[in-house]
């Protein structure tokens, strides 16, 4: 079974500053995707970014980043320029990847609770 | 831009009641997809569908849930008689095709079920 972990239930960062949330997982597959999650106190899933196991490359969308060490199992967050909007609880998520023709579940960490500053 | 639509946004109920969610996926994806948030805690996987049948499902999707698409837009999450420990957040979500970037999971806005 996947386990994913985030040791920081609770981060802060100035307005235009930058912040990184960590993750890490467990598992004993080769296939698999990561993702980052967004829940505003709307509570709203959106999705922030997606990492695909077997690429290399970090995966970068605008002021987010990732940093993706497969080795060490880790896949943290960078937020560049952070903004007020950016305010939101963050979930780290897995997903296998098959080849089997059904949908894979995700398996989500317990989240940072991240609060950008004015 | 395409969303992931569910109703109500909130249901009170009594225990022992029956309840529907509702969700309506993104119109071309073919996988769908519960999860529920107990309040301060994490998001947890119910049940996958696909093809009109479970794919998957949790420990937690017992005898007293059960799922439906009942016709070309809908994916119904029923609660046969709810218990106080069923007050979470539910979420539906829905992904394209398996593989590759279709694979990704889009999520709707959540229905809260609070259960008295």
């Amino acid at each position: 079974a996947q386990t994913v972990t985030q040791s920081q239930p609770e981060m802060s960062v100035q307005e235009a500053e930058t912040v990184t949330l960590s993750c890490t997982y467990d598992t004993s597959e080769n296939n698999y995707y990561l993702f980052w999650y967004k829940q505003p106190p709307s509570r709203q899933m959106i999705l922030v970014i997606r990492q695909e196991a077997y690429k290399q490359q970090n995966a970068t969308e605008n002021r987010f980043s990732v940093n993706f060490q497969k080795a060490a199992k880790s896949f943290s967050l960078k937020i560049s320029d952070s903004q007020l909007g950016d305010t939101a609880m963050y979930f780290c998520a897995f997903m296998k990847r098959t080849y089997m023709e059904y949908g894979n579940k995700l398996v989500f960490g317990a989240g940072t609770i991240l609060r950008v500053k004015s | 831009e395409p969303e992931v639509t569910q109703t109500p946004s909130h249901q009170v109920t009594q225990m022992g009641q029956e309840v529907i969610l509702r969700c309506v996926p993104i119109s071309n994806h073919l996988y769908f997809y519960w999860y529920r948030q107990i309040l301060g805690q994490k998001v947890e996987f119910l049940v996958s569908f696909y093809n009109n049948e479970i794919s998957e499902k949790s420990e937690i999707f017992d005898d007293q849930f059960s799922v439906e698409r009942p016709d070309g837009s809908n994916f119904t999450l029923k609660i046969r008689s709810t218990k106080l420990e069923d007050s979470a957040m539910y979420f539906c979500a829905s992904s394209e095709l398996f593989g590759g970037s279709t694979d990704t999971q889009y999520f709707g806005p959540g229905t809260r079920l609070t259960v008295l």
